[in-house]
């Protein structure tokens, strides 16, 4: 199975510009996450989900929505791209069952550029 | 708050020697902690955990971690280092929320570097 992807790899945008970015896991994960890693600061909590057809508000949820339709994908959308969201964006999931409960697989991330 | 710190920014240690990348954590309850890491432009892998049980976990590449409770620690540790274990480390720890779930709060990061 390929475990979590995540589309674009790569993406520039223009400032007020919008895009979506997804996310794609094939391990039927419960858990779903959005992350940005930006140097210095870790990595912070934008917005997460514990099922299909519910997410909640992480750390820095401002300027980001997110929607999960389906329990294998999760998407996080920019309605208006600000420089400040200039960073690297990774996508997680996780389970809280079996052997591997709790561990977060993460996605290859998305490099996004804006200008 | 509920937090973790990674008090060194960067590690650097001889290949062959041991190695130690610290961690300590704030929460309430009992912490759930992990160990990630990430190598150049790639995702982060998982490492190892702690949930319960002994204190003393074993992981993925010969790492293992203590979890020492009363310290609130959690350290990667790694008797003989590679170079090949040079790399960016990220200790996690699950934390309860206002809603009644969880999330996960990563530290910000340990720079390995091996050196030959």
């Amino acid at each position: 199975n390929a475990g979590v992807t995540q589309t674009p790899k790569f993406r520039v945008l223009k400032t007020g510009q919008s895009m979506t970015l997804l996310c794609a896991q094939d391990m039927n994960h419960e858990y779903m996450y959005w992350y940005r890693q930006d140097p210095g600061m870790g990595l912070r909590l934008i917005h997460y989900s514990v099922g299909e057809g519910t997410t909640a508000k992480g750390e820095v949820p401002d300027g980001y929505n997110v929607s999960r339709l389906k329990k294998q994908n999760f998407l996080l959308g920019l309605e208006s791209a600000a420089p400040s969201q200039t960073s690297v964006y990774f996508c997680a999931s996780s389970n809280r069952r079996g052997a591997h409960s709790y561990e977060q697989y993460f996605g290859p991330g998305t490099r996004l550029t804006v200008t | 708050a509920q937090s973790v710190a990674q008090p060194e920014d960067q590690v650097n240690v001889a290949e062959g020697n041991p190695l130690t990348v610290k961690c300590t954590y704030s929460v309430s309850g009992n912490p759930y902690l992990f160990w990630y890491v990430q190598y150049p432009n790639r995702g982060l892998q998982f490492l190892l955990k702690y949930i319960t049980g002994d204190n003393l976990v074993k992981g993925s590449y010969g790492f293992e971690a203590e979890f020492n409770k009363s310290q609130t620690s959690f350290h990667l540790k790694k008797p003989s280092a590679l170079v090949s274990d040079s790399a960016l480390y990220f200790c996690a720890v699950r934390a309860g929320t206002t809603s009644g779930t969880y999330k996960y709060i990563f530290g910000t990061g340990t720079r390995l570097k091996v050196l030959a």
